[in-house]
């Protein structure tokens, strides 16, 4: 059973850079999944950020794709975001996530999700 | 990107009742569209893929129906366990886009 742990600071600074780490246990990051991030700001629905797989490819939303880097450290087992460029607007809880490649394309298994508040 | 919208915002149901929820793409996605159940605190969970797979462990009452743009989640017989807020989410573009959420209270 797959598990992710979100990682990182919970306050970050407007104009700064938001950054957090995911960890994951229970299989390898160099299976046949996409290892992704989600967002959801307060009392808000879900907004995809980004994802990676191990070779290191990514695809990312359009609307943030100027300020997201995803990295991965398949040795660690571990996945990363960084969001440049923070304003309040980037308040939210952010989960980790894979994407199953098969039988289709799907979210099935988060982290618990992690709260970063932009604020000075 | 593909939008995706869902309908009803929210809906107030009761426990026994049967409910549907809609998403409506902008675009033919196929079957690539995936259902998640979501309280609060907690994170999303998959209840269906491939716009009609239940997922391991989901009971039966929820099923998924639906091709092309037009899909629907429906719940047979509403327990208390399922008030929540449910999302929709596109898998057919490498750009994943999620529908805006159907809050399914009492």
């Amino acid at each position: 059973q797959v598990q992710l742990q979100e990682s990182g600071p919970g306050l970050v600074n407007p104009s700064g850079t938001l950054s957090l780490t995911c960890a994951v246990s229970g299989e390898s990051m160099s299976s046949d999944s996409w290892w992704s991030w989600v967002r959801q700001p307060p009392g808000k629905g879900l907004e995809w950020i980004g994802e990676i797989y191990h070779s290191g490819t990514t695809n990312y939303n359009p609307s943030l794709e100027s300020r997201v880097s995803v990295s991965v450290d398949v040795a660690e087992n571990q996945f990363s975001l960084k969001l440049s460029s923070v304003t309040a607007a980037d308040t939210a809880v952010y989960y980790c996530a894979r994407v199953r490649v098969e039988p289709a394309p799907s979210f099935d298994s988060w982290g618990q999700g992690t709260l970063v508040i932009v604020s000075s | 990107d593909i939008h995706l919208t869902q309908s009803p915002f929210s809906l107030s149901a009761s426990v026994g009742d049967r409910i549907s929820i809609t998403c409506r793409a902008t675009d033919n996605i196929i079957n690539y569209l995936n259902w998640y159940q979501q309280k609060p605190g907690k994170a999303p969970k998959l209840l269906i893929f491939a716009a009609s797979t239940l997922q391991s462990g989901v009971p039966l009452r929820f099923s998924g129906s639906g091709s092309g743009t037009d899909f629907t989640l429906t719940i047979s017989s509403l327990q208390p366990e399922d008030f929540a807020t449910y999302y929709c989410q596109q898998s057919y573009s490498t750009s994943i886009t999620f529908g805006g959420g159907t809050k399914v209270e009492i």
